[in-house]
């Protein structure tokens, strides 16, 4: 199966600034088959991105994300407040579905 | 408005069963793939199992292979997990999860809010 690592796994940042978030893959992905989850706490996952770039129904431009092969990003261009959560990749590329560890985006 | 609603979790000794249910509302329930998700208290996320349209694909995570059965009843709007031989590291909050598309093995757009499972005598 193929393994996700994100990187960092913590990320201190304030509102305003601009996070970049990494997933890198054990393996080629698939047709860029990978998304992006944000989960607060207490809550189910929500889904931000798919097929690498391609936002969600309702997300905010500020999210984007990039990559092919084994090397993706999810980038936050100005952090607002209630961007501060936990961010998930996860690959749909091959069998099974696989998930990174995730990235928690913290307040410096 | 899509709903799912996850029922069934709670507190089982090792060894034992319990089943979970997902009722699921708001979209045509037959036109998709459905999974479950779990994920541990403090932990990342785990897929555990996926169902196709029609029942006709299932997946498992080699985790709960021989253990857990997916299935749904389209009927119903229903999504199923039936666990045996639960052990202490299935403990998580399960959630129940929409594909986008009919065969199971893509990415989730809406979620459950979970229901919690504690393996543990």
């Amino acid at each position: 199966e193929i393994v996700l690592t994100q990187s960092p796994a913590t990320l201190s940042l304030s509102p305003g600034e601009r996070a970049t978030l990494s997933c890198g893959a054990s393996q080629s992905v698939s047709s860029s088959y990978l998304a992006w989850y944000q989960q607060k706490p207490g809550l189910a996952p929500r889904l931000l991105i798919y097929d690498a770039s391609s936002r969600a129904t309702g997300i905010p431009d500020r999210f984007s994300g990039s990559g092919s092969g084994t090397d993706f990003t999810l980038t936050i261009s100005r952090l607002e407040p209630e961007d501060f959560a936990v961010y998930y990749c996860q690959q749909y590329g091959s069998s099974p579905v696989t998930f990174g560890q995730g990235t928690k985006l913290e307040i410096k | 408005e899509v709903q799912l609603v996850e029922s069934g979790g709670g507190l089982v000794q090792p060894g034992r069963s319990l089943r979970l249910s997902c009722a699921a509302s708001g979209f045509t329930f037959d036109d998709y793939a459905m999974h479950w998700v779990r994920q541990a208290p403090g932990k990342g996320l785990e897929w555990v199992s996926g169902i196709s349209w029609n029942s006709g694909s299932i997946g498992y995570a080699d985790s709960v292979k021989g253990r857990f059965t997916i299935s749904r009843d389209n009927a119903k709007n229903s999504l199923y997990l039936q666990m045996n031989s639960l052990r202490a590291e299935d403990t998580a909050l399960y959630y129940c999860a929409k594909d986008v598309a009919a065969a199971h093995g893509y990415y989730f757009d809406y979620w459950g809010q979970g229901t919690l499972v504690t393996v543990s005598s």
